[in-house]
């Protein structure tokens, strides 16, 4: 069973366009997250949510609307795609989300091409 | 400059060769974590520690926190580490910031 899982894998769209993308986690845990991986490779963390309650956003565009039904789902939703929306999208959640230690369990990635 | 930085960004070594990594930041954190990206992109946490020294099989992390300093290292490498390494600190509760990676080859 998969721990962490994202729907879809690969998502090639075009500009101005409206997509989603889903995430489920298994684990039980509390907090989920979306990160962004840029062509650099470089990660950055978008949104977290703990519980369903949106904990951070980082000066992320508004275009990007997370949405948690139930702390076993986090999925991003994104207006009017731009070219730099490109990157791979990843999910991932912890147990605990208010304590330091807590270990966080990747989803595959979601590779997102806008053209 | 990011808070995060690794050395080196890319590092090519021989089957066997003992390898180290290194991460600094420049932040108050809470804790470090050591992340395995593989070439399919999956990530994988190894390591989450805030004081001393980690061991798994051939993996062995450590942090200096007074230095802000933590290294991660491979003894008897082999091609399979092949991979991107990446730090990360927490910063507050469960702020993740991140290292630029460190791309890791291993040739047989």
């Amino acid at each position: 069973d998969t721990a962490v899982s994202q729907t879809p894998k690969y998502l090639v769209t075009q500009m101005g366009n409206d997509k989603s993308i889903k995430c489920e986690q298994n684990l039980g845990h509390d907090t989920m997250y979306w990160y962004k991986q840029d062509s650099k490779k470089f990660l950055k963390i978008m949104f977290s949510y703990n519980n369903k309650e949106l904990i951070i956003n980082e000066t992320v565009p508004n275009r990007f609307s997370p949405k948690s039904p139930d702390k076993a789902h986090l999925n991003l939703h994104i207006n009017s795609l731009e070219l730099g929306d490109s990157a791979v999208y990843f999910c991932a959640s912890s147990q605990e989300g208010w304590g330091p230690y807590n270990e966080q369990f990747f989803g595959p990635g979601t590779r997102l091409t806008v053209l | 400059k990011n808070e995060v930085e690794q050395s080196p960004q890319n590092l090519t070594a021989q089957e066997g060769e003992f390898i180290t990594i290194n991460c600094s930041y420049s932040v108050g954190i809470s804790a470090l974590h050591w992340l395995q990206q593989h070439p399919g992109g999956g990530i994988v946490s190894l390591f989450m520690l805030s004081s001393g020294k980690k061991k798994h099989g051939r993996l062995i992390a450590t942090i200096n926190i007074q230095e802000k300093h933590s290294s991660l290292h491979i003894t008897a490498s082999h091609p399979r580490d092949s991979a991107v390494y990446i730090c990360a600190v927490n910063q507050g509760a469960q702020k993740l910031v991140f290292g630029q990676g460190t791309r890791l080859t291993i040739n047989p």
